[in-house]
């Protein structure tokens, strides 16, 4: 149980289109999901919090015009990184929180974006 | 400004050893700590998790310490193998929801 789907698992653009990544909980309801961005060798950082309904919240530094970030669902977030530059290349994760409210936070496969 | 370290970035030992992961944190005042293992090119997967008022954790070969006063957390893994090789990722939760993680330890078992 308690199964995150991220789709696609990569995806390569060309620089000045936009590219959509899905995070789907698939077994469970989820509240709550956060995105993530992981460079090469480094750790993952909090983009942005999403909780259903509402908008999401953006860590500092996040450019939120250009992380587009739709949480329509209680399984399903989108992120829409818009106008992509090759500096957007990164590791994309996203995690989703249950709705009983545990403390556990079950992350994504990742989707692995190239912008050329 | 909570800052989460791991030390070291690196480690190669052979199969067979015992070795240990260490975490620090700046900021003592967490709700839990979280050991992750992440693959390369992959997501992450939780491995054990700490809440405050427990001093550790044990799943399996896996043991994860927890002294919130000094900032520490170690994971020690028993009797190592060539599939315990990945990244090991810590990661403290504050408050609300976020977490913040250390940068990992690049752990690979020869056999």
């Amino acid at each position: 149980g308690a199964v995150v789907s991220q789709h696609p698992s990569w995806v390569i653009c060309k620089s000045g289109t936009s590219v959509k990544i899905e995070c789907r909980s698939l077994d469970f309801q989820a509240t709550t999901m956060f995105w993530y961005r992981q460079f090469p060798k480094q750790s993952l950082m909090l983009m942005a919090t999403s909780n259903e309904g509402s908008k999401a919240t953006y860590e500092q530094g996040v450019e939120k015009d250009k992380f587009l970030i739709n949480h329509a669902s209680l399984t399903l977030s989108t992120l829409t990184v818009t106008s992509a530059h090759p500096e957007d290349s990164s590791f994309y994760i996203c995690s989703a929180r249950t709705r009983t409210g545990t403390d556990t936070q079950y992350f994504g496969p990742g989707t692995r974006l190239t912008v050329l | 400004k909570q800052e989460v370290t791991q030390i070291p970035a690196a480690l190669s030992v052979p199969e067979g050893e015992n070795l240990v992961l260490n975490c620090s944190f700046t900021d003592s005042a967490i709700y839990n700590l979280q050991w992750f293992r992440q693959d390369p090119g992959k997501g992450l997967t939780s491995l054990l998790l700490i809440q405050s008022s427990q001093r550790e954790q044990t799943s399996g070969r896996l043991n994860a310490s927890l002294d919130k006063s000094s900032g520490r957390s170690t994971l020690y893994i028993a009797a190592s193998q060539p599939g315990d090789s990945a990244t090991y990722l810590c990661a403290v939760k504050k408050g609300a929801q976020k977490l913040v993680f250390g940068q990992g330890t690049r752990l690979t078992i020869n056999p």
